[in-house]
Formats: C-alpha cells, sequence, structure tokens
C-alpha cells in the first residue's frame, strides 16, 4: 500500500524559504522508473505542476520557479525534500506530493499525499 | 510551455446524464495526457492514463480518447459520487501542465 505525507510550516512570512517534507511508504524511490513530485494548488484555483526527482535522482523543475525551488531524495528515510525560497503571498496554496508512475514512455501520478495548506503572510 | 485547455470551464448536468470534457494541448503530446478527478477538500485521484488506459479501482463510466492535441474525458452515465473538477495533464515534456480544470454541477 503506497501512501505518501506532506509536512512542514503553515504558515510563512514573506521573504523566507519554506522547506516540504513528503514521506513515504509502500514504494522504494531507488526502482527504476519511479518519481516523486509536487504539484500545488491556490485556493480555489487549478493544480500548478512545480518539482519532480527520479530515482536516478534525474531532477525536474517548473522553468517558471526553477530559481527557486529545490527538490532532494533521501532514500534511506523514505522522503522527498522541496524547498522553496523568496516566498511571496500569492504562493499561498495547498501543497501535494504524489508518486509518478510509468508506463512506456508517459507518467502520471497514481498516489497523493493528503495536500499541506501554506500561507504566506507577515 | 505545453499549454492545456480544457472546455467547458463549467457544465450542468444531470444523474444519468453522458458527459464529455475536452482537453487540447498548445503541440503534440502523442498520447502522454491523463485525467484527474477532484473533490472538495481533497487531493486529485487518477482516472485516465495514457489518454485511454483506465486507473485500477476506477468505475468504467469512466474512459478517454485521443491523440496527438485533441483529447476527451467521457462519462458514460453521470452518478452523483461523480460531481467534482476534473483536470489534464499533459506529461510529454517538462513542465507536465495541467488544464485549467472543469466543474461538474448538479443540474
Amino acid at each position: 500500500q503506497i501512501t505518501l505525507k506532506e509536512s512542514g510550516p503553515t504558515l510563512v512570512k514573506p521573504a523566507q524559504t519554506l522547506t516540504l517534507t513528503c514521506t513515504f511508504s509502500g514504494f522504494s524511490l531507488t526502482t527504476n522508473g519511479v518519481g516523486v513530485g509536487w504539484i500545488r494548488q491556490p485556493p480555489g484555483k487549478a493544480l500548478e505542476w512545480l518539482a519532480l526527482i527520479y530515482w536516478d535522482d534525474d531532477k525536474r523543475y517548473s522553468p517558471s520557479l526553477k530559481s527557486r525551488l529545490t527538490i532532494t531524495k533521501d532514500t534511506s528515510k523514505n522522503q522527498v525534500v522541496l524547498t522553496m525560497t523568496s516566498m511571496d503571498p500569492v504562493d499561498t496554496a495547498t501543497y501535494y506530493c504524489a508518486h509518478s508512475g510509468r508506463l512506456s514512455l508517459t507518467s502520471y501520478f497514481d498516489y497523493w499525499g493528503q495536500g499541506t495548506l501554506v500561507t504566506v503572510s507577515s | 510551455d505545453i499549454q492545456m485547455t480544457q472546455s467547458p470551464s463549467s457544465l450542468s448536468a444531470s444523474v444519468g446524464d453522458r458527459v464529455t470534457i475536452t482537453c487540447r494541448a498548445s503541440q503534440s503530446i502523442s498520447r502522454s495526457l491523463n485525467w484527474y478527478q477532484q473533490k472538495s477538500g481533497k487531493a486529485p485521484k487518477l482516472l485516465i492514463y495514457a489518454a485511454s488506459s483506465l486507473q485500477s479501482g476506477v468505475p468504467s463510466r469512466f474512459s478517454g480518447t485521443g491523440s496527438g492535441t485533441d483529447f476527451t474525458l467521457t462519462i458514460s452515465s453521470l452518478q452523483p459520487e461523480d460531481f467534482a473538477i476534473y483536470y489534464c495533464q499533459q506529461t510529454y515534456s517538462t513542465p507536465q501542465t495541467f488544464g485549467q480544470g472543469t466543474k461538474v454541477e448538479i443540474k
């Protein structure tokens, strides 16, 4: 059974750095083809893809946020960490992590965490 | 970035209706297209992957078609539990963009 859970601060001040941790179970991030991604959703708005890290440490970022994002993994702890610098009120959103499965040349998020709401406010 | 445009943005339908949602990509994405369902306050749930493959456990009333730039999600007979927001997502290239969502409401 695959599960993922996000953890981190619920409130950050503008200009601060956000650090979110995704702790997962039921799969290994050393398995060929597996990835973990981060997606966010501002209140009442659509999903936005942020970043993805693969089993081989390949990292992909949203170009519009790339300068602010860092994604890392700790396979011994079954964790993936996302850091986002220079937080702004527009970054207020629910942040999700998700397991990325793969079929041939395509992929999909088949398991999601419950999400964590991060509010940026002074 | 590949832009994903869904239509309509919202629709009203009755239980038992056939519902079709479309998703258009700004360039060809082959069949690298997924569909998700999101209910209020919950994480998205994968319905369809690779354009037409039904995720395990998802009712067969959900189906997906398409390739290249044009895709559709069809609910053959809308059930009360299907009222939600539906998103498409392309995984052909980074960033793996989502559509803006289609809200399916009760008529």
